[in-house]
């Protein structure tokens, strides 16, 4: 079956823009989780979405934020870019919340000029 | 703070040799350890992971050991391969008495192992 779909793969924005990456998670995951990798501060939780309600947030600005579908797809906005948004972004699916064995697509490789 | 410690940053193997990483945690309301296995350009790909009540989980050449007591929990490959250089990362999360601790992973800084053929 099909994985964890992340689009675009790559995107390279201006400080000051905003963007939107999009998620599909596995055909019958309801929960969709998002991380931040980069090369300094390593995998961080961003935030997690369960039946369209955020579950479960970790320790960044409010510039980040989320949304997740009926279909369970999921979306996460940065607005107002920095330099320090250059990443790559992570998303994961799990039937549940809290269920083991999160799967993580590809990753959206955001790199902020 | 890093809730989960990893060590070494990285590892060299001859082909054949067994690679081992360690980590460390603070919080004891953990209650699941996986690791995850990942490759240039890839996302993290779960590799095993280990509940705290049991002190070992084998699965092909990869087993976890747990030592709840010292807090500590390791990965060895065995008959390491040149296929098996990634970079590792071990992992923490709990389901605690609300909603805002479930599914939230916490990484450790990873390992990049090579295998030399």
């Amino acid at each position: 079956k099909a994985g964890v779909t992340q689009t675009p793969r790559y995107l390279i924005k201006t400080r000051g823009q905003q963007v939107t990456l999009s998620c599909s998670p596995i055909s019958g995951h309801r929960s969709v989780s998002w991380y931040q990798q980069t090369p300094g501060q390593g995998l961080q939780f961003l935030f997690e979405y369960f039946s369209e309600t955020q579950r479960n947030k970790g320790n960044f600005p409010g510039r980040f934020s989320g949304r997740q579908f009926s279909n369970s797809r999921s979306e996460m906005n940065v607005s107002t870019l920095e330099l320090g948004d250059s990443a790559l972004y992570l998303c994961a699916s799990s039937l549940m919340v809290g269920s083991d064995g999160y799967t993580f697509g590809s990753g959206t490789r955001l790199t902020v000029v | 703070q890093q809730q989960v410690k990893q060590s070494p940053q990285s590892l060299i193997v001859q082909k054949g040799g067994i690679s081992i990483i360690n980590c460390a945690y603070e919080n004891t309301a953990f209650d699941y350890f996986p690791w995850y296995q990942q490759f240039p350009g890839k996302g993290p790909a779960l590799l095993i992971a280990i509940r705290p009540d049991v002190s070992e989980k084998k699965e092909g050449r990869f087993t976890i050991s747990f030592n709840k007591s010292a807090k500590q929990f390791s990965l060895h490959i065995m008959d390491s391969q040149p296929g098996d250089s990634a970079t590792y990362f071990c992992a923490a999360s709990m389901k605690g008495v609300t909603t805002d601790s479930w599914g939230k992973l916490q990484f450790g800084a990873g390992t990049q192992v090579v295998v030399t053929p």
